[in-house]
């Protein structure tokens, strides 16, 4: 099983590009999550989908838009990224009453 | 709301001695779980253990156990005999109450830790 993958694994993009960022898990997980790291400031949840066909609003939403494709993949949406939105993007999964599982994280830099 | 709060940004530990890490959490709802998360420089997250607000025992996973002290809202993660591969952040995080649907976690800002050897 290769639990939670992520692509890309960097990106680096000019202010006002798009792009979307992959996430797919392969245990069966209802919940999916998309985080932000930056420094100083921990992970904070940008958007979430408790089940497939689901999606609300996290901490941070603001930016991001997602798409629960499937019960195994959802992904994060930058319309017209901002170099604010430089940071370190981690996917999670999980079900009720048991631990989040993280992806390796995408390195995402604007300039 | 609720609130995880980790006020040590950075310690450092001598080989093979016990550590501490501190964190304490703010809530006003009875059931809930806290975690602790270790991420290594090579940046990805890794869960270490678990504890729901109404285990009776502290939860333990081979070297890493969490002090629970529900009256003081802590949730501290202790990690014995220390090793150079444990020098990494480590988050605490709370998940909001068993009730809800989505299982979402808030995180503190972490601590760093450096084994030396």
């Amino acid at each position: 099983n290769a639990g939670v993958t992520q692509t890309p694994k960097f990106q680096v993009l000019k202010t006002g590009q798009s792009m979307t960022l992959q996430c797919a898990q392969d245990m069966n997980h209802n919940s999916m999550y998309w985080y932000r790291q930056d420094p100083g400031m921990g992970l904070r949840l940008i958007y979430y989908s408790a089940s497939e066909g689901t999606t609300d609003k996290g901490e941070v939403p603001n930016g991001y838009n997602v798409s629960r494709l499937n019960k195994r993949e959802f992904s994060l949406r930058l319309e017209s990224a901002a170099p604010s939105q430089t940071s370190v993007y981690f996917c999670a999964s999980s079900d009720l009453r048991v631990a989040q599982y993280f992806g390796p994280g995408t390195r995402l830099l604007v300039l | 709301a609720q609130k995880i709060t980790q006020t040590q940004p950075g310690m450092f530990v001598q080989e093979k001695e016990a550590v501490t890490l501190d964190c304490t959490y703010d809530t006003s709802d009875p059931s809930y779980g806290l975690f602790w998360y270790k991420q290594p420089s090579s940046g990805e997250m890794i869960f270490l253990i678990y504890q729901g607000s109404y285990d009776q025992q502290n939860a333990t996973e081979g070297r890493y156990s969490l002090n629970f002290q529900k009256a003081r809202k802590s949730a501290n993660l202790v990690i014995s005999a220390s090793q150079l591969g444990d020098s990494a952040m480590y988050f605490c995080a709370m998940r909001e109450p068993y009730g809800g649907a989505t299982n979402k976690l808030i995180f503190g800002t972490g601590t760093l830790l450096a084994v030396q050897p």
